[in-house]
């Protein structure tokens, strides 16, 4: 039930296309979705995050869609460029039974934008 | 400048020979966490501290120890790796307890032969 699903693993979208990657979760209880941004040899960083309660938020060229009924989100990246190349995470943030708040991280997607 | 540092990058070392991975942040951070990242599976805590010796488990904890003596370092400490524990590992830190804004390190690329 903490897991959150993502997909596609990897994807390759021309310079000036869309790119779409999507995650999905079971827990209900989950308080706030965040991507990461992973470029090689880095560590992830924050992108954009979604509360549950909006159902999109846009940043730049980057927005986060979500549909809680069915439990999804997505991340959009609207024209993309050779610089967005880079390994996406999408993840949830949830409160664990010791009272903490803890991140659960989708499995990755490795986004290369071609020329 | 604001960062979350670890050392060594890369390690190489043989099953059973103790080693410690060093992470250290600069920006007061109360919240510490340790992940390591495996091809397919993501990103998986294995310790985290919500403050100065305070630790505890993450998801997957077998194999490993930290500490937290001093609000700015959390080593992370294998007494005696195996082959399954080559990964890459990540530290990161938040400023309040489990923020889901967290600042991840460079990494540690260990290999375990």
């Amino acid at each position: 039930q903490q897991q959150v699903k993502q997909s596609p693993q990897s994807l390759i979208v021309q310079k000036g296309g869309i790119s779409i990657i999507n995650c999905a979760y079971e827990n209900t209880a989950f308080d706030y979705f965040p991507w990461y941004q992973q470029f090689p040899g880095k560590g992830p960083a924050l992108l954009i995050a979604i509360r549950p309660d909006v159902s999109e938020k846009k940043e730049g060229r980057f927005t986060i869609s979500f549909n809680k009924s069915a439990k999804q989100f997505s991340l959009h990246i609207m024209d993309s460029q050779p610089g967005d190349s880079a390994t996406y995470f999408c993840a949830a943030s949830l409160y664990g039974t010791t009272g903490f708040q803890k991140l659960v991280f989708g499995t990755g997607t490795r986004l290369l934008v071609s020329p | 400048e604001a960062q979350v540092t670890q050392n060594p990058r890369y390690l190489i070392t043989v099953t059973g020979k103790k080693l410690t991975v060093t992470c250290s942040q600069n920006m007061n951070h109360e919240y510490m966490s340790w992940y390591r990242q495996d091809p397919g599976l993501g990103l998986r805590q294995i310790y985290y501290s919500m403050n100065v010796e305070v630790t505890d488990k993450g998801d997957v904890p077998e194999g490993y120890k930290v500490s937290r003596k001093e609000k700015r370092n959390f080593p992370l400490i294998l007494e005696s790796p195996s082959p399954n524990q080559t990964s890459l590992y990540f530290c990161a830190s938040s400023l309040i307890m489990g923020s889901y804004e967290q600042y991840f390190g460079p990494g540690t690329r260990l290999t375990v032969t």
